[in-house]
């Protein structure tokens, strides 16, 4: 079985620049979240899709983020205008539901480097 | 809102030791706590889950326990090997929101 898919692996931009990162989940997974994790800390939340809508993005900064999963499978994160402190690894993860057990699958990530 | 905490922020052990990796959570409300792998360039790779009803759940050389009432968590690795060096998060979950820790980035020694 596939694992969690992401594009591109690595991205360097400037600040105020534009950049988007695209994930494609687990077959079948009707979960899909992408998280952040900044050097040396644990991936933090930015938004849940439940197929194509959101569950959960309290903690997206929607000035300058934003997300969409179109057709509820393939999904894209997008940074516009990008600050130094973007900088960090974009994880995204799908999850299927068995035995009451709620478990996501990550994919292996988007490093981002804004200078 | 749910905190977790994870002590030591790096460890170093040589080879063979057994060792005990901490974390610990503000708010008892969980549904289930879970040990993730972290390698560098990689993504997250579930070890251990344990229920909120449980109190340890093993695989291999790897023990994890939980303690609900105070909050902890410990993850057991027994004989530590090389290739068990990497990043390890735990994480709680509330429904389908995991809050992750900081993670102990650990170092075995050949």
């Amino acid at each position: 079985e596939a694992g969690v898919a992401q594009s591109p692996r690595y991205k360097i931009i400037e600040k105020r620049q534009s950049v988007a990162f695209w994930c494609n989940p687990i077959s079948g997974h009707a979960t899909l979240y992408w998280y952040q994790q900044i050097l040396g800390q644990g991936p933090k939340l930015l938004i849940q899709f439940q197929n194509n809508g959101v569950v959960d993005d309290s903690q997206l900064p929607k000035d300058r983020f934003s997300a969409e999963r179109l057709k509820g499978v393939d999904s894209t994160l997008k940074i516009q205008p990008a600050k130094l402190e973007d900088s960090a690894v974009y994880l995204c993860a799908s999850s299927l539901r068995l035995a009451g057990v709620e478990t996501q699958y990550f994919g292996p990530g988007t490093r981002l480097l804004v200078l | 809102k749910q905190e977790v905490t994870q002590i030591p922020a790096a460890l170093s052990v040589p080879e063979g030791e057994n060792l005990v990796l901490n974390c610990s959570f503000t708010d008892s409300a969980i549904y289930n706590l879970q040990w993730f792998r972290q390698d560098p360039g990689k993504g997250l790779t579930s070890l251990l889950l344990i229920q909120s009803s449980q109190r340890e759940q093993t695989s291999g050389r790897l023990n994890a326990s939980l303690d609900k009432s105070s909050g902890r968590s410990t993850l057991y690795i027994a004989a530590s090997q090389p290739g068990d060096s990497a990043t390890y998060l735990c994480a709680v979950s509330a429904g389908n929101m995991l809050t992750f820790g900081g993670g102990t980035r650990l170092m075995v020694k050949p």
